[in-house]
């Protein structure tokens, strides 16, 4: 089984309409990111949570909210969708005191 | 703010190697990593940078220069299942992370 889960892994919406993207992980992490891919942009982050009671904006956080459950699960919210936020969302993980961050496999969300 | 330059685009051959340059611009520099990213998939690690130098991985090597704001991923005897994208990030090991706009390597039988 993955370390760390998004759903869905695709969805498509309409402009005006909030939305929820989920993420969850069993790898134990207090350590946990929503970010942004757009082509040729590379990777963007949006929100951040290093453990359940801290949530911190990232580069790119207008539009976004995030809600962080528990110590395994961590979900970004569209409040409403904007067609500028077609893009592939990554969730990933990160224990502290590794070098690496661990991500999910990508949430591809395009908003008409 | 931070910003991390790359190519955006290499060609290569089965068994060359291929360099991917990165210069960053920060306030604040902990370290550099590299992740790779397949088409359709997630970014994985490959390697991180706190100190100046060479840090090899098998056929993968990365490189830090903290006084000229520079790093570089080495990919050795290039194979067909190279072909991704590579992106440079700066950051404390593995926490918040600022990605470079990636570089795709095209890998040429």
């Amino acid at each position: 089984d993955a370390d760390v889960t998004q759903t869905p892994r695709n969805r498509i919406t309409k402009t005006g309409k909030r939305i929820m993207l989920e993420c969850s992980q069993t790898k134990g992490h207090d350590r946990m990111y929503w970010y942004r891919q757009d082509p040729g942009l590379g990777l963007r982050l949006i929100y951040y949570s290093f453990d359940v009671k801290d949530i911190n904006k990232g580069e790119i956080s207008d539009g976004y909210s995030v809600s962080r459950q528990a110590q395994a699960k961590f979900s970004l919210s569209l409040e409403s969708a904007i067609p500028n936020q077609t893009a592939l969302y990554f969730c990933a993980t990160n224990s502290g005191r590794e070098e690496t961050q661990y991500f999910g496999p990508g949430t591809r969300l395009l908003v008409l | 703010g931070q910003s991390l330059e790359q190519p955006s685009e290499v060609t290569a051959v089965e068994g060359a190697i291929v360099q991917i340059n990165c210069t960053y611009q920060t306030s604040g520099f902990y370290g550099l990593s590299w992740y790779q990213q397949h088409d359709g998939g997630a970014p994985t690690f490959l390697s991180y940078n706190a100190l100046d130098g060479l840090e090899e991985t098998g056929r993968f090597s990365s490189f830090l220069s903290r006084s000229d704001s520079y790093g570089y991923l080495l990919l050795q005897e290039l194979q067909m299942k190279d072909s991704a994208s590579y992106f440079c990030a700066e950051g404390a090991a593995g926490n918040k992370l600022t990605f470079g706009g990636g570089t795709r390597v095209l890998v040429k039988p």
